[in-house]
């Protein structure tokens, strides 16, 4: 089955600088890429996705871009802000998602 | 139609107990999936529909465990049996076919 790792598992940025989080996957029939943020005792919230047609997808300050070959998807967030502290998880899919473990994001005001 | 429902929001059950959660998810979504989350983890598959047909069961689907879609709408999940090991989020989706995942806010089952 699919297996999802993502690194690093917390990430700590100043205020207006930019966040990059990396996931690798390793089956390459998996063709969907969604970006989840998840906020204590809520449910993942889909924030950004990527299909395996397109390399690279852009909404406001947020970016995914995804290298089929190496089998890797990275988010981008530019200009942090503190509300965008929280955990964030990449997932693949060709039926069903597989999570990665999630990576703790912390925004210094 | 405001989102993916789930209910209860808490459970705290005695070992051995059953418990049954229920999910309603977005009315045009025919897709259901549930998942368990534990802490410091991401979500793992345990079960999905297309209508009211079971399509897929996870490894992590213990016997113990039993999923139903009566008429394609919502959908229920029964604990038998409650395990300390049980406890974790239980997290309901729903989506189109090949369209995005829409999660609820979960519940939380606690097991003592």
């Amino acid at each position: 089955g699919e297996n999802v790792e993502q690194h690093p598992s917390t990430l700590s940025v100043q205020e207006g600088d930019s966040a990059v989080i990396k996931c690798t996957y390793s089956d390459s029939a998996s063709n969907y890429f969604p970006w989840y943020k998840q906020e204590l005792g809520k449910g993942p919230q889909l924030i950004i996705d990527i299909r395996s047609n397109v390399g690279e997808k852009k909404d406001q300050r947020i970016a995914v871009t995804l290298n089929k070959t190496a089998k890797h998807f990275s988010l981008h967030i530019t200009e942090t802000q503190p509300e965008d502290s929280a955990v964030y998880f990449c997932a693949a899919s060709m039926r069903e998602l597989t999570f990665g473990k999630g990576i703790t994001l912390s925004v210094r005001p | 139609d405001t989102g993916v429902s789930q209910d209860p929001r808490h459970k705290i059950t005695k070992r051995g107990q059953n418990v049954t959660f229920r999910c309603d998810p977005i009315s045009e979504h025919n897709r259901l999936y549930w998942y368990r989350q534990t802490l410091g983890q991401g979500p793992e598959f345990l079960t999905y529909f297309q209508n009211e047909a079971q399509l897929e069961k996870s490894r992590l689907l213990s016997d113990r465990f039993s999923a139903e879609r009566p008429k394609g709408s919502f959908s229920t999940l029964e604990i038998q049996r409650t395990e300390q090991g049980d406890s974790a989020m239980y997290l309901c989706a729903s989506s189109l076919i090949q369209g995005t995942y829409t999660f609820g806010s979960g519940t939380r089952l606690t097991v003592v």
